[in-house]
Protein backbone atom coordinates (compact mmCIF):
# COMPACT_ATOMS: atom_id res chain seq x y z
CA UNK A 1 0.00 0.00 0.00
CA UNK A 2 1.51 3.48 -1.18
CA UNK A 3 2.00 5.61 1.69
CA UNK A 4 0.19 8.38 0.38
CA UNK A 5 -2.53 7.48 -2.00
CA UNK A 6 -4.17 9.64 -4.74
CA UNK A 7 -7.01 9.26 -7.70
CA UNK A 8 -4.59 10.01 -10.76
CA UNK A 9 -7.64 11.46 -12.80
CA UNK A 10 -7.34 13.30 -14.91
CA UNK A 11 -10.26 15.33 -14.05
CA UNK A 12 -12.00 16.48 -17.24
CA UNK A 13 -13.74 19.72 -16.37
CA UNK A 14 -15.25 23.21 -17.81
CA UNK A 15 -14.72 26.56 -16.36
CA UNK A 16 -16.08 27.69 -13.53
CA UNK A 17 -16.95 24.28 -12.13
CA UNK A 18 -16.02 22.97 -8.85
CA UNK A 19 -13.99 20.10 -8.56
CA UNK A 20 -12.63 18.27 -5.28
CA UNK A 21 -9.98 15.95 -4.66
CA UNK A 22 -9.31 13.22 -2.04
CA UNK A 23 -6.20 11.76 -0.71
CA UNK A 24 -5.60 9.32 2.10
CA UNK A 25 -2.62 8.83 4.33
CA UNK A 26 -1.43 5.60 5.81
CA UNK A 27 1.36 7.06 9.05
CA UNK A 28 -0.74 7.93 11.54
CA UNK A 29 2.43 9.86 12.85
CA UNK A 30 2.20 12.67 10.30
CA UNK A 31 2.08 15.94 11.27
CA UNK A 32 2.20 18.25 8.67
CA UNK A 33 0.26 18.04 5.39
CA UNK A 34 0.37 19.82 2.07
CA UNK A 35 -1.01 20.33 -1.20
CA UNK A 36 1.44 21.39 -4.32
CA UNK A 37 1.09 22.02 -7.38
CA UNK A 38 2.94 21.09 -10.68
CA UNK A 39 2.43 22.15 -14.19
CA UNK A 40 3.40 20.37 -16.82
CA UNK A 41 7.68 19.90 -16.99
CA UNK A 42 7.66 21.90 -14.19
CA UNK A 43 9.13 21.96 -10.39
CA UNK A 44 6.08 21.43 -7.65
CA UNK A 45 4.94 24.78 -5.74
CA UNK A 46 3.28 24.96 -2.35
CA UNK A 47 -0.48 25.45 -3.20
CA UNK A 48 -1.59 25.53 0.63
CA UNK A 49 -0.42 24.27 3.86
CA UNK A 50 -3.95 22.06 5.63
CA UNK A 51 -4.91 22.23 8.85
CA UNK A 52 -7.15 20.91 11.40
CA UNK A 53 -9.76 23.40 11.48
CA UNK A 54 -9.45 23.52 7.59
CA UNK A 55 -8.72 26.54 5.70
CA UNK A 56 -9.25 28.72 2.70
CA UNK A 57 -7.27 30.78 0.26
CA UNK A 58 -9.65 32.21 -2.33
CA UNK A 59 -11.30 29.77 -4.49
CA UNK A 60 -9.32 26.59 -3.10
CA UNK A 61 -10.35 25.32 0.17
CA UNK A 62 -8.55 22.33 2.53
CA UNK A 63 -9.58 19.95 4.81
CA UNK A 64 -8.09 17.43 6.99
CA UNK A 65 -9.11 14.89 9.07
CA UNK A 66 -7.14 13.14 11.38
CA UNK A 67 -8.99 10.49 12.56
CA UNK A 68 -9.78 9.03 9.13
CA UNK A 69 -6.32 10.07 7.63
CA UNK A 70 -8.30 12.02 4.62
CA UNK A 71 -7.20 15.33 3.07
CA UNK A 72 -9.19 16.79 0.66
CA UNK A 73 -8.57 20.16 -1.73
CA UNK A 74 -11.64 22.30 -2.90
CA UNK A 75 -11.20 24.47 -6.29
CA UNK A 76 -14.51 26.67 -6.78
CA UNK A 77 -14.88 28.31 -10.20
CA UNK A 78 -12.22 26.69 -11.74
CA UNK A 79 -10.06 28.61 -14.51
CA UNK A 80 -7.95 27.79 -17.53
CA UNK A 81 -5.30 28.23 -15.75
CA UNK A 82 -5.79 25.84 -12.65
CA UNK A 83 -4.68 23.01 -14.86
CA UNK A 84 -2.09 21.07 -13.29
CA UNK A 85 -1.11 18.20 -11.51
CA UNK A 86 -2.29 18.49 -7.68
CA UNK A 87 0.35 16.57 -5.34
CA UNK A 88 -0.86 15.30 -1.76
CA UNK A 89 2.03 15.55 0.65
CA UNK A 90 2.63 14.52 3.78
CA UNK A 91 5.69 15.03 6.53
CA UNK A 92 6.05 14.47 10.37
CA UNK A 93 6.76 17.69 10.91
CA UNK A 94 9.27 20.42 10.42
CA UNK A 95 12.43 19.60 9.08
CA UNK A 96 11.39 15.88 7.99
CA UNK A 97 11.19 14.50 4.28
CA UNK A 98 8.46 15.16 2.08
CA UNK A 99 5.94 12.12 1.37
CA UNK A 100 4.31 12.65 -1.91
CA UNK A 101 0.91 11.21 -3.42
CA UNK A 102 1.21 9.84 -7.68
CA UNK A 103 -0.77 13.49 -8.07
CA UNK A 104 -4.36 14.34 -9.56
CA UNK A 105 -4.46 15.77 -12.98
CA UNK A 106 -6.71 18.41 -13.70
CA UNK A 107 -7.95 19.75 -17.21
CA UNK A 108 -9.85 22.72 -17.05
CA UNK A 109 -11.47 23.23 -20.44
CA UNK A 110 -13.09 26.27 -22.12
CA UNK B 1 16.34 37.46 -4.41
CA UNK B 2 17.35 34.16 -6.11
CA UNK B 3 15.18 30.43 -5.72
CA UNK B 4 17.02 26.76 -5.78
CA UNK B 5 19.11 26.40 -8.46
CA UNK B 6 20.07 23.25 -10.11
CA UNK B 7 22.84 22.09 -12.87
CA UNK B 8 22.94 20.61 -15.03
CA UNK B 9 19.20 21.01 -16.86
CA UNK B 10 19.51 18.69 -18.79
CA UNK B 11 21.39 15.02 -19.34
CA UNK B 12 22.07 12.14 -21.42
CA UNK B 13 23.92 9.81 -20.11
CA UNK B 14 24.28 6.03 -21.08
CA UNK B 15 24.18 2.36 -19.00
CA UNK B 16 27.10 1.91 -16.57
CA UNK B 17 27.62 5.71 -16.36
CA UNK B 18 28.08 7.93 -14.01
CA UNK B 19 26.71 11.44 -13.15
CA UNK B 20 26.63 14.49 -10.71
CA UNK B 21 23.87 16.78 -10.13
CA UNK B 22 24.48 20.28 -8.47
CA UNK B 23 22.36 22.34 -6.45
CA UNK B 24 22.37 25.60 -4.37
CA UNK B 25 20.10 26.47 -1.73
CA UNK B 26 18.03 29.43 -0.96
CA UNK B 27 20.27 31.90 0.76
CA UNK B 28 19.71 31.35 4.79
CA UNK B 29 18.38 27.78 4.01
CA UNK B 30 20.48 25.43 5.40
CA UNK B 31 18.72 22.17 4.28
CA UNK B 32 18.88 20.29 1.11
CA UNK B 33 17.00 17.60 0.19
CA UNK B 34 17.24 15.50 -3.38
CA UNK B 35 13.80 13.87 -4.68
CA UNK B 36 13.57 11.78 -7.92
CA UNK B 37 10.07 11.91 -9.96
CA UNK B 38 9.51 9.12 -12.56
CA UNK B 39 7.16 10.09 -15.17
CA UNK B 40 4.00 9.93 -14.09
CA UNK B 41 4.50 9.60 -10.44
CA UNK B 42 4.64 11.38 -7.35
CA UNK B 43 8.42 13.00 -6.43
CA UNK B 44 10.46 10.39 -4.22
CA UNK B 45 12.54 11.29 -0.97
CA UNK B 46 16.38 9.75 -1.92
CA UNK B 47 18.34 12.18 1.48
CA UNK B 48 18.07 15.42 2.97
CA UNK B 49 21.24 17.16 4.47
CA UNK B 50 21.36 19.22 7.38
CA UNK B 51 24.28 21.21 8.56
CA UNK B 52 26.59 19.18 6.26
CA UNK B 53 25.09 15.83 7.57
CA UNK B 54 23.03 13.86 6.29
CA UNK B 55 19.58 13.62 8.26
CA UNK B 56 17.43 11.10 6.19
CA UNK B 57 17.86 8.52 3.38
CA UNK B 58 15.26 7.04 1.57
CA UNK B 59 14.89 3.64 -0.26
CA UNK B 60 17.43 3.81 -2.72
CA UNK B 61 20.57 1.76 -3.67
CA UNK B 62 23.88 2.41 -2.39
CA UNK B 63 24.54 3.43 -6.11
CA UNK B 64 22.92 7.23 -5.03
CA UNK B 65 25.58 9.13 -2.80
CA UNK B 66 25.20 12.57 -1.58
CA UNK B 67 27.09 15.41 0.40
CA UNK B 68 26.48 18.75 1.83
CA UNK B 69 29.80 21.34 1.44
CA UNK B 70 30.03 24.13 4.04
CA UNK B 71 28.32 26.97 1.63
CA UNK B 72 24.68 25.00 1.97
CA UNK B 73 25.20 24.00 -1.84
CA UNK B 74 24.89 19.81 -2.40
CA UNK B 75 25.85 17.18 -5.19
CA UNK B 76 24.19 13.75 -5.69
CA UNK B 77 25.74 11.48 -7.27
CA UNK B 78 24.86 7.91 -9.05
CA UNK B 79 26.76 5.52 -9.96
CA UNK B 80 26.25 2.29 -12.72
CA UNK B 81 23.41 4.42 -14.10
CA UNK B 82 20.15 1.71 -15.45
CA UNK B 83 17.69 2.69 -17.57
CA UNK B 84 15.59 3.01 -14.69
CA UNK B 85 16.99 6.44 -13.24
CA UNK B 86 15.74 8.37 -16.09
CA UNK B 87 13.95 10.79 -14.31
CA UNK B 88 13.51 14.16 -12.92
CA UNK B 89 15.68 14.90 -9.93
CA UNK B 90 14.34 17.91 -7.71
CA UNK B 91 16.27 19.08 -5.16
CA UNK B 92 14.55 21.69 -2.03
CA UNK B 93 15.80 23.55 0.03
CA UNK B 94 14.07 24.38 3.77
CA UNK B 95 14.91 26.71 6.70
CA UNK B 96 14.02 23.63 8.76
CA UNK B 97 13.29 24.69 12.04
CA UNK B 98 9.67 26.04 12.68
CA UNK B 99 9.22 25.93 8.99
CA UNK B 100 7.69 23.25 6.75
CA UNK B 101 7.40 24.66 3.44
CA UNK B 102 10.63 22.93 1.19
CA UNK B 103 11.16 25.06 -1.66
CA UNK B 104 11.78 23.28 -5.03
CA UNK B 105 14.27 23.97 -7.97
CA UNK B 106 13.68 23.52 -11.47
CA UNK B 107 14.93 19.91 -11.55
CA UNK B 108 17.34 18.34 -13.46
CA UNK B 109 16.35 15.91 -16.10
CA UNK B 110 18.25 12.89 -16.58
CA UNK B 111 17.70 10.62 -19.57
CA UNK B 112 19.73 7.20 -19.59
CA UNK B 113 20.04 4.97 -22.76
Amino acid sequence: RKEVEQDPGPFNVPEGATVAFNCTYSNSASQSFFWYRQDCRKEPKLLMSVYSSGNEDGRFTAQLNRASQYISLLIRDSKLSDSATYLCVVSLGAGNMLTFGGGTRLMVKP
Amino acid sequence: DAGVTQSPTHLIKTRGQHVTLRCSPISGHKSVSWYQQVLGQGPQFIFQYYEKEERGRGNFPDRFSARQFPNYSSELNVNALLLGDSALYLCASSIVKGIDEQFFGPGTRLTVL
